[in-house]
């Protein structure tokens, strides 16, 4: 059965940095194309960043380009989302995702059930 | 990017009702559309993709179609447990930009 589970998340001062992980378990990272997503209190869906299935394409959404890394460890099935410089408007829930296929673009069919956070 | 924009914002149904969710494109997506469903509180949940082709275990009341830059979901007969809010997202090119999202409530 597909799981994902998120941590890290917390309340946090302006400026600094925080850790996200996602922990997966019933697939390999390294088989699915894994994504962030976020949602701010009260608004939409926004997608943050992927990384392809074979770990060397990442992409960001520019709102976060520069200040936030995504990577994996395969070893250990995990996701990660580093943040850096964190600012009020990055305070939202944090989602981890899966893609349907191997192939990107056929939507995400498995979510993690988020992980808050609020930078204040 | 491509903009994703949805009509209506939000609609008041009843159980029974036929309804309908519009979504468009700033560009063509060909048909790399895909909707979810999310109730408060929880994660989303895919429900369509490719925007036609029904998730496992999704209902066949709910039903997708359009392709390029204009597509509708469609509710044949909703359901109490359908209440929720209703998002596309366009997965044609990155970033995978999602719709401001559809919330449907009660009449």
């Amino acid at each position: 059965q597909v799981q994902l589970v998120e941590s890290g998340g917390g309340v946090v001062q302006p400026g600094r940095s925080l850790r996200l992980s996602c922990v997966a378990s019933g697939f390999t990272v390294s088989s699915f194309g894994m994504h962030w997503v976020r949602q701010a209190p009260g608004k939409g869906l926004e997608w943050v960043a992927v990384i392809s299935y074979d770990g060397y394409n990442k992409y960001y959404a520019d709102s976060v380009k520069g200040r936030f890394t995504i990577s994996r460890d395969t070893s250990k099935n995990t996701l990660f989302l580093q943040m850096n410089s964190l600012r009020d408007e990055d305070t939202a829930v944090y989602y981890c995702a899966k893609d349907r296929q191997a192939a990107a673009g056929t939507g995400l069919d498995s979510w993690g059930q988020g992980t808050p956070v609020t930078v204040s | 990017d491509i903009q994703m924009t949805q009509s209506p914002s939000s609609l008041s149904a009843s159980v029974g009702d036929r309804v309908t969710i519009t979504c468009r494109a700033s560009q063509s997506v060909s048909n790399f559309l895909n909707w979810y469903q999310q109730k408060p509180g929880k994660a989303p949940r895919l429900l369509i993709y490719g925007a036609y082709n029904l998730i496992s275990g999704v209902p066949s009341r709910f039903s997708g179609s359009g392709s390029g830059t204009d597509f509708t979901l469609t509710i044949s007969s909703l359901q109490r447990e359908d209440f929720a809010t209703y998002y596309c997202q366009q997965s044609f090119n990155t970033p995978d930009t999602f719709g401001p999202g559809t919330k449907v409530d009660f009449k």
